[in-house]
């Protein structure tokens, strides 16, 4: 199996900043994917970068992966209050995949 | 996307009850489905893999007498905690590999209180 680590565990930011958020990994992994959860709701997928994918752009999303360093980043830009909620990065794929702690997003208004 | 529904979204159970939550793949069908409990302000924990046909798979420390999983068709599993005690309320997410690329989505969850 495959744990992501999310940091910071926490981050607090004014609407329109960016917000990063980073992700490390231990072993090798074909792909990994990025998740949303808001306060008592399920999980909502926003991204999935393959190992031969360096930087892949949704909308306000940015990931980047960096293999040799084992680690990925979520970039969001001009933050809205909306986008608070915690977020995960999940190495691997299916039974492999494992969660950290997340990455909780606090966007004030 | 694809979406995967959960049924019922919360539920309140008397100890010594059981409960059955159901996992739907509403446009795609899903030959595994997975299982995780979520406690408040932590991470998803996987519980378990639910085959379609054949028997679950379950983490280390899972008890499969305690959670049943049914995977009966291609579009539903259920999870079924028997006997259930108060240390079994929890948040239960389910997940499904889904189009286009296999990506994992997940249902909306179901909060659990057992009283």
């Amino acid at each position: 199996s495959q744990q992501g680590e999310e940091d910071p565990q926490a981050l607090s930011i004014q609407e329109g900043e960016n917000a990063t958020m980073n992700c490390s990994y231990k072993t090798s992994i074909n792909n990994l994917q990025w998740y949303r959860q808001n306060s008592g709701r399920g999980l909502v997928h926003l991204i999935l970068i393959r190992s031969n994918e360096r930087e892949k752009h949704s909308g306000r999303l940015r990931v980047t992966l960096d293999t040799s360093k084992k680690s990925s980043s979520l970039l969001i830009t001009a933050s809205r209050a909306a986008d608070t909620a915690s977020y995960f990065c999940a190495p691997g794929r299916g039974v492999d995949m494992r969660f950290g702690a997340g990455t909780r997003l606090t966007v004030k208004p | 996307g694809a979406v995967v529904s959960q049924h019922p979204s919360w539920v309140i159970c008397k100890s010594g009850t059981s409960v059955k939550i159901e996992c739907r793949s509403l446009d795609f069908q899903a030959t595994t489905m997975f299982w995780y409990r979520q406690f408040p302000k932590q991470s998803l924990m996987l519980m378990a893999t639910s085959n379609e046909g054949s028997k679950a798979t379950y983490e280390q420390g899972v008890e499969k007498d305690k959670f049943l999983i049914n995977h009966a068709s291609l579009t539903l599993s259920t999870l079924t905690v028997t006997s259930a005690h108060p240390e079994d309320s929890s948040f239960y997410i389910c997940s499904a590999p889904g189009p286009p690329s296999y990506e994992q989505y997940f249902g909306p969850g179901t909060r659990l209180t057992v009283t």
